[in-house]
């Protein structure tokens, strides 16, 4: 399967507790995003990477969050000291131009 | 303001039928992208069609068509012969090119097909 891979699927945290995601996109997408859904919301734009450079942060993305696309290929997202408020489904898409291909998404609870 | 706009939180049409889900987007940007995505119960966001700003025909793909009014800002998806399986959550997106190549996405419509 080639299609864009994210780990784990689930997690279930207490809060304050760290906790990161890994996000393996399809390979040569240089573009690599990270969007937070609720539940009965769209997508909330997080952050973007073009190759290994972080382009652009949403205001969403507290001191808390952090991204990394170390080698412009797979990619990490941390939230540290978790909130009951950061349950959500975090999903990753990559695109080499126009559309964006999405991951199954890291669906996490905050107890 | 809001970038998407999807007027309709919840749809249902009968099988075989065809429905028109509403989009409308709100961008300054010369160069952008329409999307559509399909979010099943599973969560996974499937990509449906896609549609340039400089694009002078309507996209089509199958049984999705999207029909773009450029100068009233609406990219509606437009789902013939509606199959029990197209029940989902449906997602308009638009990609602001210049804004580098950020995406917005709507609030979804919730679409349900009666056998």
């Amino acid at each position: 399967d080639t299609g864009v891979s994210q780990d784990p699927r689930h997690k279930i945290t207490k809060r304050g507790q760290n906790v990161t995601f890994r996000c393996d996109p399809i390979s040569e997408h240089n573009r690599l995003y990270w969007y937070r859904q609720t539940l009965g919301q769209g997508p909330e734009f997080l952050t973007y990477f073009q190759n290994e450079a972080q382009l652009e942060k949403s205001r969403l993305l507290s001191d808390r969050f952090s991204a990394e696309r170390p080698k412009g290929s797979f990619s990490t997202l941390e939230i540290q000291r978790t909130e009951q408020g950061d349950s959500a489904m975090y999903l990753c898409a990559s695109t080499p131009r126009e559309t964006q291909y999405f991951g199954p998404g890291t669906r996490l609870l905050v107890l | 303001a809001q970038k998407i706009t999807q007027t309709q939180p919840g749809m249902f049409v009968q099988e075989k039928e065809a429905v028109t889900l509403d989009c409308t987007y709100d961008t300054s940007d010369p160069s952008y992208g329409l999307f559509w995505y399909k979010q099943p119960s599973s969560g996974e966001m499937i990509f449906l069609i896609y549609q340039g700003s400089y694009d002078q025909q309507n996209a089509t793909e199958g049984r999705y068509s999207l029909n773009f009014q450029k100068a009233r800002k609406s990219a509606n998806l437009v789902i013939s012969a509606s199959q029990l399986g197209d029940s989902a959550m449906y997602f308009c997106a638009m990609r602001e090119v210049t804004a580098f190549n950020k995406f917005y996405f709507g609030s979804g419509t919730k679409l349900n097909v009666k056998p």
